[in-house]
């Protein structure tokens, strides 16, 4: 079976530019997140989606910030404008049992300069 | 924000040796996790701890969780090169509900042949 899909692996864009981040969720999960990992802040939450609904989206820094989960089979994390501070590398994870036993997909690696 | 430390954040030992990793929060967690992730890849799931003083083991890893359910800690016996990652903790607060999990920053570990 193939795990969480993420697209693109590796982004460089300039500041200023729309960023959107895809992934596709393991088929019969209905738990979707979306994390940044930096090295100085660690792994963390941006938002999480329950049957397609956001359920706790404190965690998305600002209003550049959106996300979306039009099916099951789809999300999409875009950012606009992006800035130089965005940097860091992007994970979705899925499950199927709530917060537990989450499988995360490879990330996307991006760049803003 | 509740905060998980983890301790310490680097380690780099021989192959054979044995070692402890620590994940500690002042607050009460419903349940615990611990993942490994690998450069370039995303966290993989090791153990879900849920019960206070809960002993989990996995091969050479054992994952104790402590009675009040504010810490954890995680050893390995023998250590090997294979074994060298980044050991992430991940606390849940709501009992798999709303909030999403809390990772610790992480233990980078280097095991050296």
């Amino acid at each position: 079976d193939a795990g969480v899909i993420q697209s693109p692996r590796h982004e460089v864009t300039e500041m200023g530019q729309e960023v959107t981040l895809r992934c596709k969720p393991i088929s019969g999960h209905n738990s979707l997140f979306w994390y940044r990992q930096t090295m100085m802040r660690g792994l963390e939450l941006l938002i999480y989606f329950n049957n397609n609904v956001p359920i706790d989206d404190s965690g998305m820094p600002e209003d550049r910030f959106s996300a979306k989960m039009p099916n099951a089979s789809f999300s999409t994390l875009k950012i606009q404008p992006s800035e130089p501070r965005d940097s860091a590398v992007y994970f979705c994870a899925s499950s199927d049992r709530g917060v537990y036993e989450q499988y995360f997909g490879p990330g996307t690696r991006l760049t803003v300069t | 924000t509740q905060l998980l430390e983890q301790s310490p954040q680097f380690l780099s030992i021989q192959e054979g040796e044995n070692l402890t990793v620590y994940c500690n929060s002042s607050s009460v967690f419903s349940s615990l996790q611990w993942y490994r992730q690998e450069p370039g890849e995303g966290p993989v799931l090791l153990v879900t701890v849920v019960t206070g003083g809960e002993v989990k083991k996995l091969k050479r890893l054992t994952f104790q969780f402590g009675d009040a359910r504010k810490d954890s800690s995680l050893h390995i016996t023998a250590a090997q090169p294979g074994d060298t990652g980044l050991y992430l903790c991940a606390g849940d607060h709501s009992g798999g509900g709303a909030d999403g999990l809390t990772f610790g920053k992480g233990t980078h570990l280097i095991i050296q042949p």
